[in-house]
């Protein structure tokens, strides 16, 4: 039983279109997460949700739009996509301070 | 300004030899401190927190105040420890949020 999934796992779409990346905790996390990993390999927060509440909004293009319809589920509305867009979106979930994260397998979006 | 620095991209050791991971942290407040672990094609996932002092597959880590470190050590390496290791950093901003170093490529060979 996954424990965090994301839909899709791979995404190629083409520049300018609007797609979502869905993702779903089955842990009873209070607190989900998305996170970007860029070419490099570097991860980055790019919002948090503590029970459907926006908590951390990092420094994104209001092109990315998060949304949470309950605390088991946060996903990623992209609109007008671009290339810098390609990238790993991860999402995750935690319990409280102290824990980690639970991980998904992550979504490999590549615009072309 | 929260920083978790990870000062080698990537690492080569054979297979039975000390490994050490080396990560640096910058934060004012009290750090708690984790190491997470990429196998290829596979999720991160976590691999030891400071504050349970645990071992996990070999691994070990000491939070380290006075130096600002938290390096990953095993004394054996072996092939299934290659992978990508990330240093992150639990910082408070409403929610906790991971500030995660850049990464280090561990490569064991045969």
């Amino acid at each position: 039983d996954t424990a965090v999934s994301q839909t899709p796992k791979y995404l190629v779409t083409q520049m300018g279109n609007d797609k979502s990346i869905k993702c779903e905790q089955n842990l009873g996390h209070d607190t989900m997460y998305w996170y970007k990993q860029d070419s490099k390999k570097f991860l980055k927060i790019m919002f948090s949700y503590n029970n459907k509440e926006l908590i951390i909004n990092e420094t994104v293009p209001n092109r990315f739009s998060p949304k949470s319809p309950d605390k088991a589920h946060l996903n990623l509305h992209i609109n007008s996509l671009e290339l810098g867009d390609s990238a790993v979106y991860f999402c995750a979930s935690s319990r409280d301070r102290g824990t980690g994260y639970t991980f998904g397998s992550g979504t490999r979006l590549t615009v072309v | 300004a929260q920083r978790v620095t990870q000062p080698e991209k990537l690492l080569s050791v054979f297979k039975g030899a000390p490994v050490e991971l080396k990560c640096n942290y910058s934060y004012s407040g009290s750090p708690e401190l984790f190491w997470y672990v990429q196998y290829s094609r596979q999720r991160l996932q976590l691999l030891l927190r400071h504050i349970s002092r645990e071992s996990i597959k070999g691994f070990t880590a000491d939070l380290n105040k006075g130096e600002t470190s938290f390096h990953l050590k095993k004394p054996f390496a072996q092939e299934e420890d290659s992978a990508m290791y990330y240093c992150a950093l639990s910082v408070d901003q409403g929610a906790q949020k991971l500030v995660f170093g850049q990464g280090t490529r561990l490569t064991i060979n045969p």
